[in-house]
Formats: structure tokens, C-alpha cells, sequence
């Protein structure tokens, strides 16, 4: 099945840095979703968007639904060592209750 | 509890063999899904139930795959003559059914087939 591309697939960062990374899609989409997930774990729903150049914020994460709504960004400011983990994007079309989600970002946190 | 839950949390089982994975949806919600998730990978949609009837089965990869929920609550996904590709983690999730609510999952199967 589909999947959309995050970029980048992993990163490395020190706590205290301010963390990006972005999913796109070849079709376009009218929910953008950010979840997270930890280790055999299911994913947990981070920010949820619903309208092209929406800009969302959730304590330390922001997220933005792209202009042309094939694209979305998340970022987190201030990373922890809790926030470790799978961070995923979703998409959903019109009123279709499926979800396609992209290939992932793994998170690690350095102290 | 208050969440998805899903049983079993492991299976093991052999190529060939006929398995099933149960969910018990979050009490009240009437949508429920099943998703598949292989390893490095972001979860893949399999099955969208709306009550008891499926709504969306268009992720089922093959006619090995089939998913009841005959009383609009506790679902099952059923797998025929499982192969070594069917390995994944399973997982469920439900939602008050709109389009715009939320889906909240479970913490999944982990099938592997020997």
C-alpha cells in the first residue's frame, strides 16, 4: 500500500536542540495527522490539521498542513530524552476514515 | 481498561496455520479498524468497520484475510494459511466514527510465522 516519505528517516540530536522533519505525498490530502510511538506500543495522536496553511501548536510541538495540502512539517523545540521514539504522519482523504501513513522518523535524544 | 485492547499480544505459529487476532474496541465507539504494521515500517490500513458491517476492506491484501465484528463491539481478523510474509504487528484502533474524530490504537499482535 501507500506510504508517504518523512524525511529524515533517523536523527541524532542533544537535548535542548530544536528538532524538524517533514512528510510529503504525491496525492493531496484533507487531514494531516502527527503521531508518535514508543516500543510495542500503538501510535498516539500528537496534532491533528484540517485546513491548507494551518499552523497548529501543542506545548512544545507545532505542526503545519502544507499550502498545496501534499505536504506537512512538525517540529518540537526544546527536545527532552522523553521524546525518544517513532514520530509517524498520517493523511486522511476527504471523508474516508482510512489513514495512510508515512515511513517514519526515529528520534534519539542524547543527553 | 479504558483503552484498546488486543489479544494475543504475541503469536507464534507456523506457515500454513489458521490464526486469530482479537480487538476490544474503546466502549462507545462505533468505528474500528485494523491496521498492519511490518517492521521499519508505518502502519498499513487493512479493514474499516462502521458497526458490524465493514465499511472500507479495500487494505485486505488477499482472500486469506478476513475480519468479523458481528455485534458492532469486539472485532477479529482472521488469517488463512499464514506465510512467512504475513509477519507483522497487528494493530487495532477505534474512534466515535466521524470522519474528523480521532482513532486510538492498541498496543497491537506481534504475529510471526515460522
Amino acid at each position: 500500500g501507500q506510504q508517504l516519505n518523512q524525511s529524515p528517516q533517523s536523527m541524532f540530536i542533544q537535548e535542548g536542540e530544536d528538532v524538524s522533519m517533514n512528510c510529503t505525498s504525491s496525492s493531496i490530502f484533507n487531514t494531516w495527522l502527527w503521531y508518535k510511538q514508543d516500543p510495542g506500543e500503538g501510535p498516539v495522536l500528537l496534532i491533528a490539521l484540517y485546513k491548507a496553511g494551518e499552523l497548529t501548536s501543542n506545548g512544545r510541538l507545532t505542526a503545519q498542513f502544507g499550502i498545496t495540502r501534499k505536504d506537512s512539517f512538525l517540529n518540537i523545540s526544546a527536545s527532552i530524552p522523553s521524546d525518544v521514539g517513532i514520530y509517524f504522519c498520517a493523511g486522511k482523504t476527504g471523508t474516508a476514515s482510512k489513514l495512510t501513513f508515512g515511513t517514519g522518523t526515529r528520534l534519539q535524544v542524547t543527553l | 481498561g479504558a483503552g484498546v485492547s488486543q489479544t494475543p499480544s504475541n503469536k507464534v505459529t507456523e506457515k500454513g496455520k489458521y490464526v486469530e487476532l482479537r480487538c476490544d474496541p474503546i466502549s462507545g465507539h462505533t468505528a474500528l479498524y485494523w491496521y498492519r504494521q511490518s517492521l521499519g515500517q508505518g502502519p498499513e490500513f487493512l479493514i474499516y468497520f462502521q458497526g458490524t458491517g465493514a465499511a472500507d476492506d479495500s487494505g485486505l491484501p488477499n482472500d486469506r484475510f478476513f475480519a468479523v465484528r458481528p455485534e458492532g463491539s469486539v472485532s477479529t481478523l482472521k488469517i488463512q494459511r499464514t506465510e512467512r510474509g504475513d509477519s507483522a504487528v497487528y494493530l487495532c484502533a477505534s474512534s466515535f466514527g466521524a470522519p474528523s474524530e480521532e482513532q486510538f490504537f492498541g498496543p497491537g499482535t506481534r504475529l510471526t510465522v515460522l
